[in-house]
């Protein structure tokens, strides 16, 4: 139990453009989903933290004009990249809570690669 | 700042050999400490979790780490390392109770010799 997905697992997308990332909870409802960046080598940097029906905080540094999340269902959050560069590329990683269990249990990742 | 430190970025061990992983948080209020393992294409899966009470604890895959206090340390250790434990491990410390955010080090990636 306890599944977290993300589509796609790897995404390459041209300079300009944007992409959207989704992140689902399989078997249980998330109340919380959070959002994790990983360049390599380094650790995962907590990006943002949403919860259903409410507007997502960012942590600071965070452009949340640039990285749009969404978490309108208790299943599905989604992080848009908008007008991606170069340097946005890295992995980033989602997590989900479910109300009342202290555990964050973590998608696959994305590799999204800017051209 | 808070921070979390796995000083070893690589560690190669032999089949069959005892591990230790090294991680030390940096603050002084009592922490949440996580242990978690990431293998290729997979999420990051919960080893073990301290969060008061048995300074040692057991996880998952024959995994147990120990908490001390007076090191700012929550090592964790497998006895004898198996092929299929080769993976990044990542420490991770919380604050501020069920709704504080994780800290994560940087990781240390395990290979295993047959």
């Amino acid at each position: 139990g306890a599944v977290v997905s993300q589509h796609p697992s790897r995404v390459i997308c041209k300079s300009g453009t944007s992409v959207k990332i989704e992140c689902r909870s399989l078997d249980f409802q998330a109340t919380t989903m959070f959002w994790y960046r990983q360049f390599p080598k380094q650790s995962l940097m907590l990006m943002a933290t949403s919860n259903e029906g409410s507007k997502a905080t960012y942590e600071q540094g965070v452009e949340k004009d640039k990285f749009l999340i969404n978490h309108a269902s208790l299943t599905l959050s989604t992080l848009t990249v908008t007008s991606a560069h170069p340097e946005d590329s890295s992995f980033y990683i989602c997590s989900a809570r479910m109300a009342g269990v202290d555990e964050q249990y973590f998608g696959p990742g994305t590799r999204l690669t800017v051209t | 700042a808070q921070s979390v430190t796995q000083p070893d970025i690589h560690i190669t061990v032999s089949e069959g050999a005892s591990l230790e992983l090294r991680c030390n948080y940096s603050y002084g209020a009592t922490p949440y400490l996580f242990w978690y393992v990431q293998s290729p294409g997979q999420g990051l899966q919960l080893l073990l979790k301290y969060f008061s009470g048995d300074t040692l604890v057991q996880g998952i895959k024959g995994f147990e780490a120990e908490f001390k206090r007076s090191q700012s340390s929550f090592n964790l250790r497998k006895p004898s390392v198996h092929w299929s434990d080769a993976a990044e491990y990542f420490c991770a410390v919380r604050y501020g109770g069920s709704q504080g955010n994780l800290i994560f080090g940087k990781g240390t990636k395990l290979s295993v010799k047959p």
